[in-house]
């Protein structure tokens, strides 16, 4: 079973307007944490946001927020005021603790990804 | 803000040949790193645990005498993709963290075209 699903292979979203990245997560595990990266043509992974499984506020960085239902195991990423800039694919990833040497330091899982596409 | 660096960005290689990837963190020290592999329009999928001073751990599917990794200091795990084939191209990316619960840090990536 997919562990990070995000449903919109594809979105267009107008210059300067609001755009919603939806992403659900499925885990047992009460301690985990949630990213959001954007991936320009490029290939660089650039990284946007976190939400911590215990953080009690959605996360906010910029024009990034993140929608953090925890109960329907969502995480949604908004872009506020989009720019031309933010065409680019996002990925929704999800870290659940493996620990070594003591530490938590877990491999990330990915989702297949939204490609956004903002419009002049 | 925490920087890996990762070389080269794209190489072109013949079959049969090997080729070597360096994963580097710059200002900070990481036990472990991660290296993804992502075919073209797909997500990353992660190759293998590298963990500094011992063996790395791989994902299931993954031939641990295919893809070599080496973690030989604090700061640099190495990837070689030995006797390369055409199915090898792909993009290869590392990551490490510099704590528990911060983001992963990312090198540039790797284009892989083995021709």
């Amino acid at each position: 079973a997919q562990k990070i699903t995000q449903t919109q292979p594809g979105m267009f979203v107008q210059e300067k307007e609001a755009v919603t990245l939806d992403c659900t997560y499925d885990t047992s595990d009460p301690s985990y944490g949630l990213f959001w990266y954007k991936q320009p043509s490029s290939g660089e992974m650039i990284f946007l946001i976190y939400q911590g499984s215990y953080d009690q506020q959605n996360a906010t960085e910029g024009r990034y927020s993140l929608n953090f239902q925890k109960a329907r195991k969502s995480a949604n990423l908004v872009i506020s005021a989009s720019q031309l800039g933010d065409s680019a694919m996002y990925f929704c990833a999800m870290r659940e603790p493996r620990f070594y040497y003591g530490g938590s330091q877990g491999n990330l899982i990915f989702g297949k990804g939204t490609k956004l596409s903002v419009k002049p | 803000g925490a920087v890996v660096s990762q070389h080269p960005s794209r190489v072109i290689c013949k079959s049969g040949t090997s080729v070597k990837i360096e994963c580097r963190s710059l200002d900070f020290q990481a036990t472990t790193m991660f290296w993804y592999r992502q075919f073209p329009k797909q997500s990353l999928m992660l190759m293998a645990t590298s963990n500094e001073g011992s063996k790395a751990t791989y994902e299931q599917g993954v031939e641990k005498d295919k893809f070599l990794i080496n973690h030989a200091s604090l700061t640099l795990s190495t990837l070689t993709v030995t006797s390369a084939h055409p199915e090898d191209s792909s993009f290869y990316i590392c990551s490490a963290n510099w704590g528990p619960n911060t983001e992963a840090f990312f090198g540039q990536g790797t284009r892989l075209t083995v021709v």
